[in-house]
């Protein structure tokens, strides 16, 4: 089944201890991206990738690191969590400018 | 400054009823996508509409990309419950980045039986 699989679904961290969510898609997909998704704020582009070793920022990108070492991969590193960054975060692929298909999410909560 | 400005915001009708649901900008869009979301989960892509005055239609719903690529349109026909969910238009500008994508704050509707 063609997926964009995230992990964890669900994570409560301690403000300053670094965490990785994980990102993987199975559909060979070029575009790959994270967004975070707040009441009232929308769903905001964080980083994208346009292909292996090549990433560049989004809209909210202060506080968050990717890499993109293979195709199918794009963790989203959180080097020291803060409060302001409990979101639900979703992970994204794309072939094209033609659309995304989304992961599950990750509730993040950062106390 | 939201670029992609969607209305309304909210909007709960009774099945059977027509609806429709508004994404406007004063930027110039490459493509733009329609979503559905539901609580707990991501958006689902519906349709992605590339040329002006484009028109697609996915069973009752009917998707319009404005003539000057500024703005789309989702016609809801006969409601129905499980419609209910979050719309989202997303778009990517005229001249960036084929990853970069900027989404709509989102219409709620509510359909009721």
């Amino acid at each position: 089944e063609a997926q964009v699989t995230q992990n964890p679904r669900y994570l409560i961290t301690v403000t300053g201890k670094k965490l990785t969510v994980t990102c993987s898609q199975n559909m060979n997909h070029e575009y790959m991206s994270w967004y975070r998704q707040d009441p009232g704020l929308g769903l905001r582009q964080i980083y994208y990738s346009m292909n292996v070793e090549v990433t560049d920022k989004g809209d909210v990108p202060e506080g968050y690191k990717v890499s993109r070492k293979e195709k199918r991969n794009f963790p989203l590193i959180l080097e020291s969590p803060s409060p302001n960054q409990t979101s639900l975060y979703f992970c994204a692929s794309s072939s094209s400018r033609y659309g995304y298909t989304f992961g599950s999410g990750t509730r993040l909560t950062v106390v | 400054t939201q670029l992609l400005e969607q209305s309304p915001q909210f909007l709960s009708i009774q099945e059977g009823e027509n609806l429709t649901v508004y994404c406007n900008s004063s930027s110039v869009f490459s493509s733009l996508q329609w979503y559905r979301q539901e609580p707990g989960e991501g958006p689902v892509l519906l349709v992605t509409v590339v040329t002006g005055g484009e028109v697609k239609k996915l069973k009752r719903l009917t998707f319009q990309f404005g003539d000057a690529r500024k703005d789309s349109s989702l016609h809801i026909t006969a409601a129905q419950p499980g419609d209910t969910g979050l719309y989202l238009c997303a778009g990517l500008l005229y001249n960036t980045n084929a990853g970069k994508s900027t989404f709509g704050d989102g219409t709620t509707l509510t359909v009721k039986p």
